[in-house]
């Protein structure tokens, strides 16, 4: 049974950094491409980037480049994203969310985590 | 890259059929067959329910179907049931290998 389990809560004060975690179980992380999507409150859900199962590369959506990093721990199963110079506009539901396809992003996310909630409040 | 744009709100009585849109360019929908489309009811996290423009994954109801013109894709519910209530994303590829979420529409059954 494929399953992505992600960290919990998250209080962040503007300025500082947040590394949320996504571990999968049922199969590896090796073999699919997973991606972080986050939703603010009452609002739309928005794709920040992926890691790519065999190289580990990243691919980013502009809007975070520079401030979000996307990296992996075979060993362990798990990928994290970090945000850094956290803004209050920041605060969102941060979702995991495995690719279905194989070695390839086709943008269709079959498994996601339970969501992550970061609050930026000072 | 700009969200593709979704009507804000869809409505209809049970049994009958509605159509979401999705609409792009030819950078991400219009030029490639990963367009998804998405089911999220509150609180949850949102489920596949259309993948590669009108693919169903297994378990979803074949009353869901997908399909695309130009730069504009499109969810059809069919036979509208009050479980169907819920908001829905479409998602496409864009050119630059990145990934963009439409606006959201909220569907509401009469």
């Amino acid at each position: 049974q494929e399953q992505l389990v992600q960290s919990g809560a998250e209080v962040k004060q503007p300025g500082a950094s947040v590394k949320v975690s996504c571990t999968a179980s049922g199969y590896t992380i090796a073999n699919y491409y997973v991606h972080w999507i986050r939703q603010a409150p009452g609002q739309g859900v928005e794709w920040m980037g992926w890691i790519s199962p065999n190289s580990g590369g990243t691919s980013y959506a502009q809007k975070f480049q520079g401030r979000v990093t996307v990296t992996r721990d075979t060993s362990i199963n798990t990928v994290y994203m970090d945000l850094n110079r956290l803004r209050s506009d920041d605060t969102a539901v941060y979702y995991c969310a495995r690719d279905h396809i194989t070695f390839w992003s086709g943008y269709s996310f079959d498994y996601w985590g339970q969501g992550t909630l970061v609050t930026v409040s000072s | 890259q700009s969200a593709l744009t979704q009507p804000a709100s869809v409505s209809g009585s049970p049994g009958q059929s509605i159509t979401i849109s999705c609409t792009g360019t030819s950078s991400d929908v219009g030029g490639y067959n990963y367009v998804s489309w998405y089911q999220q009811v509150p609180g949850k996290a949102p489920r596949l329910m259309i993948y590669e423009v009108g693919n169903r994954p297994s378990g979803v109801s074949n009353r869901f179907s997908g399909s695309k013109s130009g730069n504009t894709a499109s969810l059809t519910i069919s036979g509208l049931q009050a479980e169907d209530e819920a908001d829905y994303y479409c998602c496409s590829y864009t050119a630059n290998n990145r990934g963009v979420f439409g606006t959201g529409t909220k569907v509401t059954v009469l």
